[in-house]
């Protein structure tokens, strides 16, 4: 066990719709990267929040969206959901104290659009 | 796109045996990071290695960098059947943050 904790576990939403993720960081993390995974494939990077700012992005659309709050933990929106979406969202925390670090995953979000 | 790409992409070893995979990348990294995920789940961080270091052990993990060639290989010494999973191995490019992975070694070691 982690310590980084995500809910829901799954998910089913249709084509349109918005989602909202959410994300626990191990206590002491003041960064977390939200990755997406889909089936056979590795963690694509999404984007990442040290201290409430984001702190970098990959390739994804602005309909990807994301929140870091106080006490570190996160959540990603997605608006107008498409197919493509279905994947593992994966969020990761660590600390960047002296560079780039290990990170530490939750256990994931299954989400399934219809 | 991946940073990463792993080699190869599937391996199946008897228990005991040893199993070695690869990782290749593009541009020039801070440090080199491998993970393992058991049936798509969270990933779980097996070992860092830096930019400035050669080689690194864990246990029976030993692992390489070789920055002129821009790549990095995993050993795993006495593979046990708990070692089946999917290996990644992910890059954070100089001078960012961003953890790119790459595509996956599918392990597979049996008893």
């Amino acid at each position: 066990e982690t310590g980084v904790t995500q809910s829901p576990t799954h998910l089913i939403k249709t084509r349109g719709q918005q989602v909202t993720l959410r994300c626990s960081s191990q206590s002491g993390h003041n960064t977390v990267s939200w990755y997406q995974q889909a089936l056979g494939q590795g963690p694509q990077f999404i984007f990442q929040y040290y201290r409430e700012e984001e702190n970098g992005r990959g390739n994804f659309p602005p309909r990807f969206s994301g929140l870091q709050f106080p006490n570190y933990s996160s959540e990603l929106n997605v608006n107008a959901l498409e197919l493509d979406d279905s994947a593992l969202y994966l969020c990761a925390s660590t600390s960047l104290a002296g560079g780039p670090n290990e990170q530490f995953f939750g256990p994931g979000t299954r989400l399934t659009v219809l | 796109s991946q940073q990463g790409e792993e080699d190869p992409q599937a391996l199946s070893i008897q228990e005991g045996e040893n199993a070695t995979m690869n990782c290749s990348y593009k541009t020039s990294i801070n440090n080199l990071q491998w993970y393992r995920q058991n049936s798509g789940r969270g990933l779980v961080h097996l070992i860092l290695i830096r930019s400035n270091e050669r080689e690194k052990h864990s246990g029976r993990l030993r692992v390489t960098l070789d920055t002129s060639k821009k790549s990095s290989s995993l050993l795993i010494t006495a593979s046990r059947a708990a070692d089946t999973a999917s290996y990644f191995c992910a890059t954070v490019h100089s001078g960012t943050y961003k953890y790119i992975f790459g595509t996956g070694t599918r392990l597979k070691v049996l008893a």
